[in-house]
């Protein structure tokens, strides 16, 4: 079965940076294409970004609200998925979702790490 | 790019059927036969339910059914029961990214 766990989620203060870990097993990692998906507290859903597979390039493309600030990378020797945020703001508090891809659609989900940012 | 519109909220009883509505633009849903639905109950992840307008994944009950037309994509539930009572969002494709509805709360 597919598995996707998240971690490195906490408390940071407007301005700092965390970068959030997710540890992929029950399918090929280095052929996946993956993505990041937040959930504000009571909120909707909300696209971060995706990162294509190493063969199709690792591309990667992010939201509107988070380009430039964050960053889609990946390990495929150690199999980890990497969000590295930075330049938080209040509005980035949101539990993050990792996700794999499928044709279009999310066909996976982790359980989310929460990332709180407050001073 | 906006969030696909959806309506806040629905309602039906044990064994009515219910629709959900999606409203997106020519730039996602009215392009792409590639919308999604998700149904999530509190405290849960999302789970997919409808993929590419109207393929259930396996393990999804047939009273889930989904459908398109121009830039309004649609979920029905039929035969509502207790446990379908959750949060439930589309997602469309849109060129290099994925857009998401608001999402809408049905109770049961």
């Amino acid at each position: 079965d597919v598995q996707l766990v998240e971690s490195g989620g906490g408390f940071v203060k407007p301005g700092g940076s965390l970068r959030l870990s997710c540890a992929p097993s029950g399918f090929t990692f280095s052929a996946a294409w993956m993505s990041w998906v937040r959930q504000a507290p009571g909120k909707g859903l909300e696209w971060v970004g995706r990162i294509k597979s190493t063969a199709d390039g690792e591309t990667t493309d992010y939201a509107a609200p988070v380009r430039g600030r964050f960053t889609i990378s990946r390990d495929d020797s150690t199999k980890v998925l990497y969000l590295q945020m930075d330049s938080l703001t209040i509005e980035d508090t949101a539990r993050y979702y990792c996700t794999l891809l499928t044709g279009y659609y999310v066909a996976n989900w982790g359980r989310g790490t929460l990332v709180t940012v407050s001073s | 790019q906006s969030a696909l519109t959806q309506p806040a909220s629905v309602s039906g009883s044990p064994g009515q059927s219910i629709t959900i509505s999606c409203t997106g633009s020519t730039g996602d849903v009215g392009n792409y036969d590639y919308v999604s639905w998700y149904q999530q109950h509190p405290g849960q992840a999302p789970k997919l339910i409808i993929y590419d307008v109207s393929d259930r994944p396996s393990g999804i009950s047939d009273r889930f059914s989904g459908s398109k037309s121009g830039n309004t994509a649609s979920l029905t539930i039929s035969g509502l029961r207790a446990e379908d009572e959750a949060d439930y969002y589309c997602s469309s494709y849109a060129g290099t990214m994925r857009m998401f509805g608001g999402g809408t709360k049905l109770t049961v």
